[in-house]
């Protein structure tokens, strides 16, 4: 009965680099959502798929940042070119159902992502 | 103006007192509001999710909704020090995307 699982845990990367932060979402759930939690701030919405589909990605910095959720294999977020103020955890939920109504987003432990 | 405030504490209270946490909204078209509480460096947890005004009680915790003050409340009885982490509200229109408030730390003490 695994929940939501994203991997690593822990990435540290030098400013310059690509950062990849993987999601798998909650078995049976088909809704990938990406959130980032700077310190002292709440979470922020970055970006809404499905398989294949990008639903909404109002939160995602127009550059650097990417996502992505293919037929196969987990949600992948992407940074490129990283900078100090990448800095923050990273959070995927998964949910059931989607775009509206009742939509309980079940989260994963976080990718907690170093720039140096 | 935040969309949604929370208190950031700590809070700290003596084990078995009632805890109440609170967040204020100023988007009235909000119809779902959430709990969720996240332990340090964890990824948050599901508490209660609960869809327009009243109460709604599961074990311990009762979450409380007043749409006409914009005002939603957690409370949490018999309180354990394994309830100590930061308590999240989240919100949103019926839509996907969750509006949160910064989240109260919780300590309680044994």
């Amino acid at each position: 009965n695994a929940g939501v699982m994203q991997n690593p845990r822990h990435l540290v990367r030098r400013r310059g680099q690509e950062a990849r932060l993987r999601c798998s979402p909650m078995k049976g759930h088909s809704h990938v959502y990406w959130y980032r939690q700077l310190p002292e701030e709440g979470l922020k919405f970055m970006v809404y798929l499905q398989k294949e589909n990008i639903i909404d990605e109002s939160g995602m910095p127009k550059e650097r940042f990417s996502a992505e959720f293919p037929k196969e294999g987990p949600s992948i977020l992407r940074i490129q070119q990283v900078v100090r103020g990448d800095s923050a955890a990273y959070f995927c939920a998964s949910s059931r159902t989607g775009a509206s109504g009742r939509n309980e987003q079940f989260f994963g432990p976080g990718t907690r992502l170093t720039v140096l | 103006q935040k969309e949604v405030e929370q208190d950031p504490g700590p809070l700290s209270v003596p084990e078995g007192a009632i805890v109440s946490l609170n967040c204020t909204y100023s988007n009235s078209a909000f119809q779902y509001f959430m709990w969720y509480r996240q332990y340090s460096r964890k990824g948050p947890e599901l508490l209660m999710y609960t869809y327009s005004s009243g109460n709604k009680e599961d074990g311990r915790f009762t979450a409380q909704v007043d749409k006409s003050s914009k005002y939603i409340s957690l409370f949490i009885r018999d309180s354990q020090p394994s309830d100590s982490a930061t308590y999240l509200c989240a919100m949103s229109e019926g839509t996907y995307k969750y509006i949160f408030g910064t989240g109260t730390r919780l300590k309680v003490l044994a």
